[in-house]
């Protein structure tokens, strides 16, 4: 199957740690990608991790990979109120270079 | 460097008429992928091109079409519009893996 799901929604408190997580189904995934939209705009790609590694660290953000669970997940540390935004997971396999996306997690930080 | 972009913003058209909408990827890019997103239905896969050649094509109808120009450029054509065709259309492009998306086209058929 094609599935990638997500939580619909997070709410959190600035300076806190927001984790969202994702599952998909797929276990020929090469890459597993983070994107963010913003209201009115495109995605903007926050990171990306390889489909045979576990974990990786981007400044304010981590991604882990549970390979056996199929589970990823974004942690942002100190979220701030300009994280407020759309977050999509996608995933990518060898043939037809397509992203397959979750239906995204709305994130709304509150002061 | 430029990321990608998209023309036009915004386009109004009515039921049964032909839209076309642009996209420029990033210098160097070879790829060109366009998405659509409706109201409801999420991110969906369309069309992927490569050196001027349609790769890939996900599930939408005939009337979705569109090509890759010599520069890498691409248009998107849609073809006797319906209103479900209302819509985000985001443009990415990519030189490996990883694609880059523009601000999107929102379409609104009436």
């Amino acid at each position: 199957g094609e599935d990638v799901e997500q939580s619909l929604f997070l709410s959190v408190r600035e300076g806190d740690s927001s984790v969202i997580n994702c599952t998909y189904t797929d276990s020929s995934s090469t890459y597993l990608y983070w994107y963010k939209q913003e209201p009115g705009a495109g995605l903007q790609l926050l990171t990306y991790i390889f489909s045979n590694m576990d974990m990786k660290q981007d400044q304010r953000l981590t991604v882990l990979l549970n390979k056996k669970d199929k589970h990823l997940s974004l942690r942002i540390a100190d979220t701030q109120t300009g994280d407020s935004a759309i977050y999509f997971c996608a995933e990518s396999r060898p043939a037809g270079n397509k992203l397959t996306f979750g239906g995204g997690t709305r994130v709304l930080v509150k002061p | 460097e430029a990321g990608v972009t998209q023309s036009p913003t915004h386009l109004i058209k009515t039921r049964g008429q032909q839209a076309t909408l642009r996209c420029s990827p990033i210098s160097g890019h070879t790829s060109v992928y366009w998405y659509q997103q409706a109201l409801g239905l999420g991110l969906q896969f369309l069309l992927w091109y490569d050196e001027g050649e349609e790769r890939n094509r996900g599930n939408f109808p005939p009337r979705f079409s569109g090509r890759q120009f010599p520069n890498y450029s691409s248009e998107l054509n849609v073809n006797a519009l319906e209103l479900e065709d209302s819509a985000l259309y985001l443009c990415a492009s990519s030189l490996g893996d990883t694609q880059y998306f523009g601000p999107g086209t929102r379409l609104t058929v009436l």
